[in-house]
């Protein structure tokens, strides 16, 4: 069954500290989405990517956060400098909307801890 | 963003319990309706999306309402393996498609 995937699978980074989470989704896929999930709170949407372009974004996704698909399979989500609320599991998901039902696949995660 | 809302339980079955969550959205524009299930510390994965005229998967059956603008899910014959979060997802409608996560029910299935 394709899959989602992401990676790193966890990541520690200090505070202040640029970080880049990579996914590769679903080959013939052509919606992107990040979310991100605050340990015991809800999954909340970041952004969504199609055509190499941004299509929505939340008021979480400000100036610290870019997303990009620099080479046609990666989709990445860089925060430039961390902050101690910036940990979170952060979500990939994908679908290909062709087919009418618009389910999200999802990666793994990256959980990513912010000292 | 129009909210998605859950009753967060945690419900505490024994196995081969009945039970049912419900989930109500705000935004009477909703297009897509799903449930997704996820395990402590996993991605959500889909369980169903829910139709319009209800549908059934086994032991699970999904209901919309959109008159009172919320959905249903009903697990029968509760399993051990049933124990998780349940998440309610809708993907919006007026010109925001994004899926939209109610924060789940938990579900506890005890011997």
């Amino acid at each position: 069954e394709p899959e989602v995937t992401q990676t790193p699978s966890h990541q520690v980074t200090q505070m202040g500290q640029e970080v880049i989470l990579r996914c590769v989704p679903i080959s013939n896929h052509l919606y992107f989405y990040w979310y991100r999930q605050i340990l015991g709170q809800k999954v909340e949407f970041l952004v969504s990517f199609y055509n190499n372009e941004i299509s929505e974004k939340s008021e979480i996704f400000d100036d610290q956060f870019s997303v990009e698909r620099p080479d046609g399979s990666n989709f990445t989500l860089k925060i430039r400098s961390t902050k101690l609320e910036d940990s979170a599991m952060y979500f990939c998901a994908s679908f290909e909307s062709s087919s009418g039902a618009n389910v999200l696949t999802f990666g793994a995660g990256s959980r990513l801890t912010v000292l | 963003r129009k909210e998605v809302e859950q009753d967060p339980g945690p419900f505490n079955v024994p196995e081969g319990a009945t039970v049912a969550f419900n989930c109500t959205y705000s935004n009477s524009a909703s297009q897509s309706f799903f449930w997704y299930r996820q395990d402590c510390r996993k991605e959500p994965k889909l369980l169903m999306s829910v139709y319009s005229s209800g549908n059934e998967d086994g032991r699970f059956t999904a209901q919309l309402n959109r008159a009172s603008q919320y959905i249903s899910l009903l697990i029968r014959d509760s399993k051990l393996s049933d124990s998780a979060t349940y998440l309610c997802v809708v993907r919006q409608g007026g010109g925001s498609y994004i899926p939209t996560f109610g924060r789940g029910t938990s579900l506890i299935v005890h011997p």
